[in-house]
């Protein structure tokens, strides 16, 4: 499968604290992007790195990515329970498909 | 406003029928995708198209089919030879080959 992988699964914390979720990839990229999923609803784009990029930074969003290690994160600050979703990161490689992680739920309790 | 309409949310079908799920997109996006999900699961790539009249088989294109007659419109056909067709599929489009995806809210099929 050329699917990638994301750990944890599952991530449950309080509000206020940061959440942590990381992606591996397989194959060299152009980029990397972070989608949002709400349960039973479609994706919603978050962030995108190109492969030269190290780090991202959007509002309380922060995304790694080292090609090296084929792998990126991404980093939730000062979490609030409308954070409360599935996050997939997506490889584009060098034919413009993109390639989605098999995902991490996270659960932010009030 | 602008987006994706994907349609009908929830459709059930029984063994052997084929059905057809809408997308239809007004961001005038050349680039439009079939996406499968299963239960837990990350999203599949089923059809894809660059441009009208142009798609490609993504990952796991047996059992479906797909048109592009226009720009705003892929449909998606989930056809009898589909082995196991219960799942949450979602319609993308994209500006600039594979870069930022727009998402449709999704359909469910259930098949009886």
């Amino acid at each position: 499968s050329q699917q990638g992988e994301e750990d944890p699964q599952a991530l449950s914390i309080q509000e206020g604290e940061n959440a942590t979720m990381n992606c591996s990839y397989k194959t060299s990229i152009n980029n990397l992007q972070w989608y949002r999923q709400n349960s039973g609803r479609g994706l919603v784009h978050l962030i995108l790195i190109r492969s030269n990029e190290r780090e991202k930074h959007s509002g309380r969003l922060r995304v790694t990515l080292d090609t090296s290690k084929k792998s990126s994160s991404l980093l939730i600050t000062a979490s609030r329970a409308a954070d409360t979703a599935s996050y997939f990161c997506a490889s584009e490689g060098n034919t413009d498909k993109l390639i989605f992680g098999t995902g991490t739920r996270l659960q932010v309790f009030p | 406003d602008g987006g994706i309409t994907q349609s009908p949310k929830y459709l059930f079908r029984k063994e052997g029928q084929n059905v057809t799920l809408s997308c239809e997109q007004n961001l005038n996006h050349d680039a439009m995708y079939w996406y499968r999900q299963d239960p837990g699961q990350g999203l599949r790539l089923i059809y894809y198209s660059q441009i009208v009249n142009d798609f490609q088989k993504g990952d796991i294109a047996e059992g479906y089919s797909v048109s592009r007659e226009k720009k705003e419109s892929f449909p998606l056909t989930v056809t009898s030879a589909q082995k196991n067709p219960t799942a949450f599929y979602l319609c993308a489009s994209s500006g600039q080959g594979a870069g930022e995806l727009f998402f449709g809210e999704g359909s469910r099929l259930t098949v009886l």
